[in-house]
Formats: structure tokens, C-alpha cells, sequence
């Protein structure tokens, strides 16, 4: 069975970074891109960008890409994202999302980041 | 970027009711298109791939039709667990981007 299981609620300072993760199993991690999704409180989907495991290959949204480093471990299967010089607006919940043709077809269940002096 | 549009952004509905949720992209996307379900809990479920095919295990009363840059989803007859948010999203381009979702509830 395909999980992505995601860490657990973040809180973090104004200017600070934090890293959230997102654990792959019942398949073979490197055969996948794995997106990142945000949703700010009350509001849609937005992409951040991808990554693949087996290149460390990435795209981003343009504006996303001072925001957002995305990373992979093929050891431990384990997608993570890392946002930087935070605020206010990075308050939201960020999700990992198993890509392939058949668009992002296994969802984690999502962390929630808190950004808060 | 392809600007995703949906709508209605709010739709009522009764149980056993068909409803029909629009999505339209700012420039063709050759069937690129994608449905997503997302619950209360913010559990978020693919529904269809590619404008009208059904993820795996998704019932038969969710279909997906249209082409170039009008897409629509279609519940035939609604169910309890049908009452959620809706999102379209397009893979035709970078970046990815999705509709401003519909909230499909109970009337």
C-alpha cells in the first residue's frame, strides 16, 4: 500500500527556517517525482514544485523559489521541504504529493506550519 | 501561468441530486486536467486523471468530460460523503496550478 507519511506541526519564528518531511513507502521512492502543495487557512491549492528522488532533480514556482529548497533521501525514502526566512504568509499547511501521469495520485496528510513570535 | 477558473465557487445540492462542477484554463490544455476531493479533515483524494479518467477506487458516479479549455466534473447522484471541496488542476505547463476550488454542500 502507498503511504507518504508527513512530520509532524511545525511553529516557527519570524526569520527563521524550518524542515518538513515526507516518509514514501509501498513503492520503489526513485520511480516518482514528489510534489509539494500549499494551502494557506481558508484557501486553495497552490504548487511549490517537484522534485526527482533518483536525479535530485527540481522545479519550482517563480514564487516559490526563494522560499522553498526541496531535497530527497534515497536511503530512507524521505522527501523533505525546507522553507527559509519566514512569515506570516508561509503560515499554512504544506502537502507532499506522489507525481505521475495519472497527476498527483497519493496525498500525505499534510503539516501545518505556524509562523508566530 | 494557465489561470485556472471554477465554478460556481459554492454549490447547494440535495442527496441524490446530479451536479456538475466548470473549470476553465486561461489557454488549451490539451485534456491535461485533473480532479481533486478534499475533506473537512483536509484529506486530499485524487478523482480523475487526464479530464475523464477515474483514480483507482473512485465510483462510477464521478465523470469527467471536456476539451481545450473548458473541463466539467459531474456527480450523478449524490451521495453523503460527495458533500467537500472540489479543485481542479492543470499538468499541462509549469507550473502546475489549480482552480479556486468549489464547496459542494448540503442544501
Amino acid at each position: 500500500e502507498v503511504q507518504l507519511q508527513q512530520s509532524g506541526p511545525e511553529v516557527g519564528r519570524p526569520g527563521s527556517s524550518v524542515k518538513i518531511s515526507c516518509k514514501a513507502s509501498g513503492y520503489t521512492f526513485t520511480d516518482y517525482v514528489m510534489n509539494w502543495v500549499k494551502q494557506s487557512p481558508g484557501q486553495g491549492l497552490e504548487w511549490i514544485g517537484w522534485i526527482d528522488p533518483e536525479y535530485g532533480s527540481t522545479d519550482y514556482a517563480e514564487k516559490f523559489k526563494k522560499k522553498a529548497t526541496l531535497t530527497a533521501d534515497t536511503s530512507s525514502n524521505t522527501a523533505y521541504i525546507q522553507l527559509s526566512s519566514l512569515t506570516s504568509e508561509d503560515t499554512a499547511t504544506y502537502f507532499c504529493a506522489r507525481g505521475t501521469i495519472a497527476a498527483m495520485d497519493y496525498w500525505g496528510q499534510g503539516v501545518m506550519v505556524t509562523v508566530s513570535s | 501561468d494557465i489561470q485556472m477558473t471554477q465554478s460556481p465557487s459554492s454549490l447547494p445540492a440535495s442527496l441524490g441530486e446530479r451536479v456538475t462542477i466548470s473549470c476553465r484554463a486561461s489557454q488549451g490544455i490539451s485534456n491535461n486536467l485533473n480532479w481533486y476531493q478534499q475533506k473537512p479533515d483536509g484529506t486530499i483524494k485524487p478523482l480523475i486523471y487526464y479530464t475523464s479518467n477515474l483514480q483507482s477506487g473512485v465510483p462510477s458516479r464521478f465523470s469527467g468530460s471536456g476539451s481545450g479549455t473548458d473541463y466539467s466534473l459531474t456527480i450523478s447522484s449524490l451521495e453523503p460523503e460527495d458533500f467537500a471541496m472540489y479543485y481542479c488542476q492543470q499538468d499541462a505547463s509549469f507550473p502546475r496550478t489549480f482552480g479556486g476550488g468549489t464547496k459542494l454542500e448540503l442544501k
